[in-house]
């Protein structure tokens, strides 16, 4: 079955970098895009970009243009996003989420990772 | 960017009843070359990820139990849970996947009365 799992909760200071990843399995990684939703506490979603497996091509959402950067490993079947010069506002629940069309960027999200929680704090 | 309003921000409902979600978008959806909407909604459960339960504005995800419809086009959609159960306190997000950047609706928390 399809699974996207995520890496564990990280807490850094404001300034600092994150690398969160998803780790794929049930499914051919390189068929379906994946792109990155995040949720801050008591907040809504927030759509931060995809990024094709198979190409490695991306699109960020402008917010996040330059701080941002998405990539994968398709020997491992994971993706990564890194987010550069965070700040206390950054702190969320990030999650990777599958689109439910094979080959395209656009489309529903069908599986969703279970979510990582980056802290900045101080 | 499609903002996407949803009504009403919180519902409480009797067992057994039917629960009504809007969501309206600030544009249409409606792609008219394949006359598709580009609409999903969603369940979250406290702690756990999205889970899809319509995309397409009112095709079902395989698995959702059926008393789970959508409807609606271009502008005006509503998520309709017929008879509620228990399991289904949560709240209830709509997406739009029309344009980039994508965009959510504030989200419903839909409870027990």
């Amino acid at each position: 079955q399809v699974q996207l799992v995520q890496s564990g909760a990280e807490v850094k200071k404001p300034g600092a970098s994150v690398r969160v990843s998803c780790k794929a399995s049930g499914y051919t990684f390189t068929e379906y895009y994946m792109h990155w939703v995040r949720q801050a506490p008591g907040q809504g979603l927030e759509w931060m970009g995809w990024i094709n497996p198979y190409s490695g091509d991306t699109n960020y959402a402008q917010k996040f243009q330059g701080r941002v950067t998405m990539t994968r490993d398709t020997s491992i079947r994971t993706a990564y996003m890194e987010v550069r010069r965070l700040r206390s506002d950054d702190t969320a629940v990030y999650y990777c989420a599958r689109v439910g069309v094979g080959a395209t960027r656009v489309g529903y999200f069908d599986y969703w990772g279970q979510g990582i929680l980056v802290t900045v704090s101080s | 960017d499609i903002v996407m309003t949803q009504s009403p921000d919180s519902l409480a409902v009797s067992l057994g009843e039917r629960a009504t979600i809007s969501c309206k978008s600030s544009q249409s959806v409606l792609y008219s070359s394949n006359n598709k909407n580009y609409l999903a909604w969603y369940q979250q459960k406290p702690g756990q990820p999205l889970k899809l339960l319509i995309y397409w504005a009112s095709t079902r995800e395989s698995g959702v139990p059926d008393r789970f419809s959508g409807s609606g086009s271009g502008t005006d959609f509503t998520l309709t849970i017929s008879s509620l159960q228990a399991e289904d306190v949560a709240v209830y997000y709509c997406h739009q996947y029309y344009s980039t950047p994508y965009t959510f609706g504030q989200g419903t928390k839909l409870e027990i009365k």
